[in-house]
């Protein structure tokens, strides 16, 4: 299957920073990336959808400064957690479309887990 | 609207045997795709299999298998031979064809296999 990869893995940061978060699809070019947000014991929420080339589009509620997104490429994209702060600990996981699979079906990276003291 | 319901918190299932893991969903779009995946502890989701709403035949994917009941707005997993590495928490999504962007997911099950 595709392959999606997401750096880095796991970070801790001090409140106040900002956190940069790459998602690569590694072995085909995705149309559309896609970003979530998981918190404990709970499903994916859907942030944001970006396309190569354009602005990102925003879920109801996310903050587009708070989370800012480019997707610079056929194979990049990535998410700024500006200013971060302890309610924006969670996991974010990104999301790859396209490929050959028949389905256009979505492949997810592995997430990235973010402590924010 | 989208809505993916999954009622299964939980799930227990004895090593070798078999279980269906439940989705509902409820759509406008008369046309969509239907997916599972599987996300271990280490966080990863995993495609699993795909149904599209149109496919004639049920999908299968070595020992997955959907139960696709069009009528009853239903797409349950089954999962043969349970292994012990298939503990896990099991999410239905949906994406319907009017917006295709649009992935929606269920609360997920979590499978937990006895040996």
């Amino acid at each position: 299957g595709a392959v999606v990869s997401q750096h880095p893995s796991r970070v801790i940061c001090k409140s106040g920073t900002s956190v940069k978060i790459e998602c690569r699809s590694l072995d085909f070019q995705a149309t559309t990336m896609f970003w979530y947000r998981q918190f404990p014991k709970q499903s994916l929420m859907l942030m944001a959808t970006s396309n190569e080339g354009s602005k990102a589009t925003y879920e109801q509620g996310v903050e587009k400064d708070k989370f800012l997104i480019n997707h610079a490429s056929l194979t990049l994209s990535t998410l700024t957690v500006t200013s971060a702060h302890p309610e924006d600990s969670s996991f974010y996981i990104c999301s790859a479309r396209g490929g050959s699979y028949r389905t256009d079906t979505q492949y997810f990276g592995p997430g990235t887990r973010l402590t924010v003291l | 609207a989208q809505k993916i319901t999954q009622t299964q918190p939980g799930m227990f299932v004895q090593e070798k045997e078999a279980v269906t893991l439940d989705c509902t969903y409820d759509t406008s779009d008369p046309s969509y795709g239907l997916f599972w995946y599987k996300q271990p502890s280490s966080g990863e989701m995993i495609f699993l299999i795909y149904q599209g709403s149109y496919d004639q035949q049920n999908a299968t994917e070595g020992r997955y298998s959907l139960n696709f009941q069009k009528a009853r707005k239903s797409a349950n997993l089954v999962i043969s031979a349970s292994q012990l590495g298939d503990s896990a928490m099991y999410f239905c999504a949906m994406r319907g064809a009017l917006n295709n962007n649009d992935m929606r997911f269920g609360a997920g099950t979590r499978l937990t296999v006895k040996p």
